[in-house]
């Protein structure tokens, strides 16, 4: 079974600093996508950014992006320019690219914090 | 907007009580998923559907728990009798199979208290 490890429960940043959030994963699988949710007070689960395995480059939106290492498993998330709306939990996860697997399996969480 | 819709939003009630939530799915999703939230566990499967049908519900409680689509635009999860334990967050998903990444969209969440 995968699992999904994140290794930093708390990280805190300074308004307008970079932080990266670490993640890695266990598969045997060789297809399959990776995603980062915020989860900001409110509770809503809300997808920040999504990675194809196949895919090389490294996926961006706006002030994140990602770090995809295939080979070490790994799947860091990079915050520029940190903001205080950005205080929020992270969440890794990983979804398997095999039909009638569509389930997210996620990591435990980091909070971050965003000091001014 | 499209988004997930949940309802209640919050749920308190006693020990041996029947709980339902509900979800609606955004509008032409094909899958919805069930998700609990606890500090203990994480974030954790429960279920989940595919054109109505359950493709897989082996995290949840089989003698107390069950979830149903009885149409494309309502998902139910019922918990009957519920138990201190259940107390979590349950969130609601939906996505949309033909897309490639396939994203989950998530609902605001139900948190249930049962005392």
């Amino acid at each position: 079974a995968q699992t999904v490890t994140q290794s930093q429960p708390e990280m805190s940043v300074q308004e307008a600093e970079t932080v990266t959030l670490s993640c890695t994963y266990d598969t045997s699988e060789s297809d399959y996508y990776l995603f980062w949710y915020k989860q900001p007070p409110s509770r809503q689960m809300i997808l920040v950014i999504r990675q194809e395995a196949y895919k090389q480059q490294n996926a961006t939106e706006n002030r994140f992006s990602v770090n995809f290492q295939k080979a070490a498993k790994s799947f860091s998330l990079k915050i520029s320019d940190s903001q205080l709306g950005d205080a929020a939990m992270y969440f890794c996860a990983y979804r398997s690219s095999q039909g009638g697997s569509e389930k997210l399996v996620f990591g435990k969480g980091t909070k971050l914090t965003v000091n001014p | 907007d499209a988004r997930v819709t949940q309802t209640p939003r919050h749920k308190v009630t006693e020990m041996g009580q029947e709980v339902t939530m509900r979800c609606q799915p955004i509008l032409g999703h094909n899958t919805v998923f069930w998700y609990r939230q606890t500090m203990m566990q994480g974030l954790e499967l429960l279920a989940y559907f595919r054109n109505r049908a359950p493709l897989d519900d082996s995290g949840m409680p089989k003698d107390r728990f069950s979830a149903e689509m009885p149409d494309a635009t309502l998902a139910t999860l019922k918990i009957q009798p519920s138990e201190p334990r259940d107390s979590a967050v349950y969130f609601c998903a939906s996505g949309l199979e033909r897309l490639i990444l396939h994203e989950q969209y998530f609902g605001p969440g139900t948190r249930l208290t049962v005392t």
